[in-house]
């Protein structure tokens, strides 16, 4: 079945520092990947997302970009800071069929930048 | 912006009662909804799939008679632990499908459900 693969955290870094999450994916054919987060006390909000390879996506300063050849969708972000602590999940989308609409969620990994 | 509602955020009930846990789409209708239950430190794992007017299909290993699934209406699904017991302590989540897609949803920030 489909799986998805996050780097275990928790990430600890200092405000400005430079941040890559990574993620990687086992899928049929070509899911759509997401990053969701999730800020403290509130729901998943969708961070950014792509549905082709090659395809980039970015959303307030954070880039991912689908890499069909390595199956991996990791996030980054140049300069963190301290509003981007929370959770991050990378998740996927089955192409089609039957299980399309089912998320499959990465494991999540804790962001905690400090000032 | 999409926005989904879940009451209650926290309840506490005894074991082997019961425990609804609504789920809103507020300013969309939503014809599918997903519940999602999560454990500390780990993913999302999906439970069941409810679509509006009709039955939920639920995930492998996720009993039906024990989470009870009602959509019925385009804006509410509920989700029903009966019989409550320790071990279904966990935070509950849902989400809504996109009114014309399902490549996009919009998610409920949880109910957190002890039972002692």
């Amino acid at each position: 079945g489909d799986s998805v693969t996050q780097m275990e955290g928790p990430v600890t870094l200092s405000e400005e520092a430079f941040l890559t999450i990574n993620c990687t994916y086992t899928a049929t054919g070509y899911p759509s990947l997401f990053w969701y987060v999730q800020y403290p006390g509130e729901g998943l909000q969708l961070l950014l997302k792509a549905t082709k390879a090659d395809d980039k996506g970015s959303n307030k300063g954070f880039e991912a970009t689908y890499r069909k050849e390595t199956t991996s969708f990791h996030l980054e972000k140049g300069s963190v800071q301290v509003s981007d602590s929370a959770v991050y999940f990378c998740a996927l989308n089955p192409e089609g069929g039957t299980s399309y609409g089912k998320l499959t969620f990465g494991q999540g990994t804790i962001l905690t930048v400090h000032p | 912006g999409a926005v989904v509602s879940q009451h209650p955020s926290r309840v506490i009930c005894k074991s082997g009662t019961s425990v609804k846990i609504e789920c809103r789409s507020l300013d969309f209708q939503a014809t599918t909804m997903f519940w999602y239950r999560q454990f500390p430190k780990q993913s999302l794992m999906l439970m069941a799939t409810s679509n509006e007017g009709s039955k939920a299909t639920y995930e492998q290993g996720v009993e039906k008679d024990k989470f009870l699934i009602n959509h019925a209406s385009l804006t509410l699904s509920t989700l029903t632990v009966t019989s409550a017991h320790p071990e279904d302590s966990s935070f509950y989540i849902c989400s809504a499908g996109g009114q014309t897609s399902l490549y996009e949803q919009y998610f409920g920030p949880g109910t957190r459900l002890t039972v002692t």
